[in-house]
């Protein structure tokens, strides 16, 4: 079972670039969500969705955007990359709201020179 | 200022020993939720605590949900190297849309 695919695992770019993570999961969750952990620290949760064609801003959402065109596939991208958005990034599926237990993908690390 | 606060931050300590992780909040949360992190991989759920009062065991890990649901804290006795890692705590305020996580509490178990 692949579960939440993230691709790709590494990047790197430079300051003022853009990119776009991939995050698939194949367990027909509503849910999905992409966060950021820096160093060290805790996961920040960026833009969520709760369903096909919805998307919502996190804690910090500032310099990314989402889409959820199709229900299994959550779009994260960087128009114009900064160093400060060097970290690692993690998308998560949940079947659906409240208790449910959410399922992660292996990350994906990205360096801004 | 997170949502979730999580303490200590970090937490050394022999094989053996007993130690509590606090996550803590001024607002009141539907559920919380204990994840494990091991390096290079993501989360991993532990438990999910959805009333105020409960108290749930894995194994040697204890987990309780505030009375106020509010909090909740993490309990492990004699603690093995094999507990070393990334304990986060999340929760979701109403009815789930958006899932926060703490700020996390590392942890080193020495042989």
């Amino acid at each position: 079972n692949a579960g939440v695919t993230q691709t790709p695992k590494f990047r790197v770019l430079k300051t003022g670039q853009s990119m776009t993570l991939l995050c698939a999961q194949d367990m027909n969750h509503e849910y999905m969500y992409w966060y950021r952990q820096d160093p060290g620290m805790g996961l920040r949760l960026i833009h969520y969705s709760v369903g096909e064609g919805t998307t919502a801003k996190g804690e910090v959402p500032d310099g990314y955007n989402v889409s959820r065109l199709k229900k299994q596939n959550f779009l994260l991208g960087l128009e114009s990359a900064a160093p400060s958005q060097t970290s690692v990034y993690f998308c998560a599926s949940v079947p659906t709201g409240g208790a449910a237990e959410a399922f992660f993908g292996q990350g994906t690390r990205l360096t801004v020179v | 200022t997170q949502l979730l606060e999580q303490s200590p931050q970090f937490l050394s300590i022999q094989e053996g020993e007993n130690l509590t992780v606090y996550c803590n909040s001024s607002s009141v949360f539907s559920s919380l939720q204990w994840y494990r992190q091991e390096p290079g991989e993501g989360p991993v759920l532990l438990v999910t605590v959805v009333t105020g009062g409960e108290v749930k065991k894995l194994k040697r890990l204890t987990f309780q949900f505030g009375d106020a649901r509010k909090d909740s804290s993490l309990h492990i006795t004699a603690a093995q190297p094999g507990d070393t890692g990334l304990y986060l705590c999340a929760g979701s305020k109403d009815a789930g849309n958006m899932l926060t996580f703490g700020g996390g509490t590392r942890l080193m178990v020495k042989p």
